[in-house]
């Protein structure tokens, strides 16, 4: 079945980076976009950009644009997002979904990554 | 990028109806029909309930529906059961290739 699983938390400290990765299977990897989604602790969700695992293509929501970087490895089905310069308010849960671009939506997400940021 | 705007909470009692309302712009809402709805139970990832403002994925049982009136969308729950009890938020396309998530629903059933 389709399933996009995540690595484990992160412990990181102000200044730091941190890079997540979802694991793609049960589809053709190239065929949807990979978009992530961050939720810090009892807040609402936040839609952090979105890449084409097709061609690279990327989209960066404007509040962390230079901070954020997403990549795809078509060799191993893994999507990798990294953020920079990691501030105390980064301190979420990191999730990964597939995005069905012929109904602008997010079908199938990854199980959520937490980072926490703290000295 | 500003998000969209649900109400806080609402409520409803088993067997009855509610609607949740998510007010955007004719930048994100009122300029695509690419609202879609998620349901957000506690320490679990969103589960996509509706796409392209009234659409159920398969799956999705029809008790949810969807609609859009101008800059406002609404997700409607009828015959209301405790397992509805969740958080719901709604996201648009924005048209500048990015997407935008609503603050947020606590949806409580008494």
């Amino acid at each position: 079945q389709v399933q996009l699983v995540q690595s484990g938390a992160e412990v990181k400290k102000p200044g730091a980076s941190v890079k997540v990765s979802c694991a793609v299977s049960g589809y053709r990897f190239t065929s949807h976009g990979i978009s992530w989604v961050r939720q810090a602790p009892g807040q609402g969700l936040e839609w952090m950009g979105w890449i084409s695992p097709y061609n690279g293509n990327t989209n960066y929501g404007q509040k962390l644009q230079g901070r954020v970087t997403m990549t795809t490895d078509t060799s191993t089905t893994t999507a990798h997002m990294e953020l920079r310069s990691l501030r105390s308010d980064d301190t979420a849960v990191y999730y990964c979904a597939r995005h069905v671009g012929n109904w602008d939506a997010f079908d199938i997400w990854g199980q959520g990554t937490m980072v926490t940021v703290s000295s | 990028q500003s998000a969209l705007t649900q109400p806080a909470s609402v409520s409803g009692s088993p067997g009855q109806s509610i609607t949740i309302s998510c007010t955007g712009t004719s930048s994100d809402v009122g300029g695509y029909n690419f609202v879609s709805w998620y349901q957000q139970h506690p320490g679990k990832a969103p589960k996509l309930m509706i796409y392209e403002v009234n659409n159920r994925p398969s799956g999705v049982s029809n008790r949810f529906s969807g609609s859009k009136s101008g800059n406002t969308a609404s997700l409607t729950i009828s015959g209301l059961q405790a397992e509805d009890e969740a958080d719901y938020y709604c996201s648009s396309y924005t048209g500048d290739t990015t997407r935008v998530f609503g603050g947020g629903t606590k949806l409580t059933v008494l």
